[in-house]
């Protein structure tokens, strides 16, 4: 079993919907939590990061995290086509090493 | 303010043969950490350097070791080549926390 599962999807929506991702890990030991969106061929770029249970708000985008059920999630409110790209959840127990998911595939229709 | 640069962009290399890849961080943060993204996956952790010293090392063989210089720059070297060792490379940026980890546009590697 991977420590960190993510649903590869693909996704697809039409513009101005909410995306919702998500992500359930097995080590307890995961503290820090973040969401990366990566475009085709570059590198992930850092969206979101959090540390407690709750939520936690910026922008058009939400994180959330639930530590008694191991489970995270992004939701990305009135989504553009700019949007579209591969989102990775990642986490850390404090040893500086990131967990990442496999990523989710997003694209958002004119 | 410039973020993570990473050198080369692209390489090409023979089995057998050994690379080095090259990262300078954001100014001002002192920890690099190199990733192994494969095709469709999400990226591998392989090393994490904080003030020129290895602080973490995930599962990856010997033929993989870095370092990072005074500068806070860091290099990354794979010896013997093989061609599962064909990969984008990404290099991570963070202050002395560690877990807020920004990335480079990484380097891709083909094995041949």
């Amino acid at each position: 079993q991977k420590e960190v599962e993510q649903d590869p999807g693909p996704l697809s929506v039409p513009e101005g919907a909410i995306v919702s991702l998500n992500c359930t890990y097995s080590n307890s030991a995961f503290q820090y939590f973040m969401w990366y969106r990566q475009y085709s061929r570059k590198g992930p770029e850092l969206l979101m990061y959090t540390y407690s249970s709750g939520n936690k708000e910026d922008g058009r985008f939400t994180a959330q995290v639930d530590k008694s059920s191991k489970y995270i999630s992004l939701f990305i409110r009135d989504s553009q086509p700019s949007d579209s790209a591969t989102y990775l959840c990642a986490m850390s127990g404090g040893d500086y090493k990131l967990s990442f998911g496999a990523g989710t595939t997003v694209t958002v229709r004119a | 303010d410039a973020g993570v640069t990473q050198s080369p962009t692209h390489l090409i290399k023979t089995r057998g043969q050994q690379v080095t890849l090259r990262c300078s961080p954001i100014s001002g943060h002192k920890s690099v950490s190199w990733y192994q993204q494969v095709l469709g996956q999400g990226p591998q952790f392989i090393f994490q350097y904080y003030e020129k010293e290895e602080r973490g090392r995930g599962n990856f063989p010997d033929r993989f070791s870095a370092r990072q210089f005074p500068n806070y720059s860091s290099e990354l070297n794979v010896n013997a080549l093989l061609l599962g060792d064909s990969a984008l490379y990404l290099c991570a940026s963070s202050d002395y926390k560690g877990d807020e980890q920004y990335f480079g546009p990484g380097t891709r590697l083909t094995v041949t």
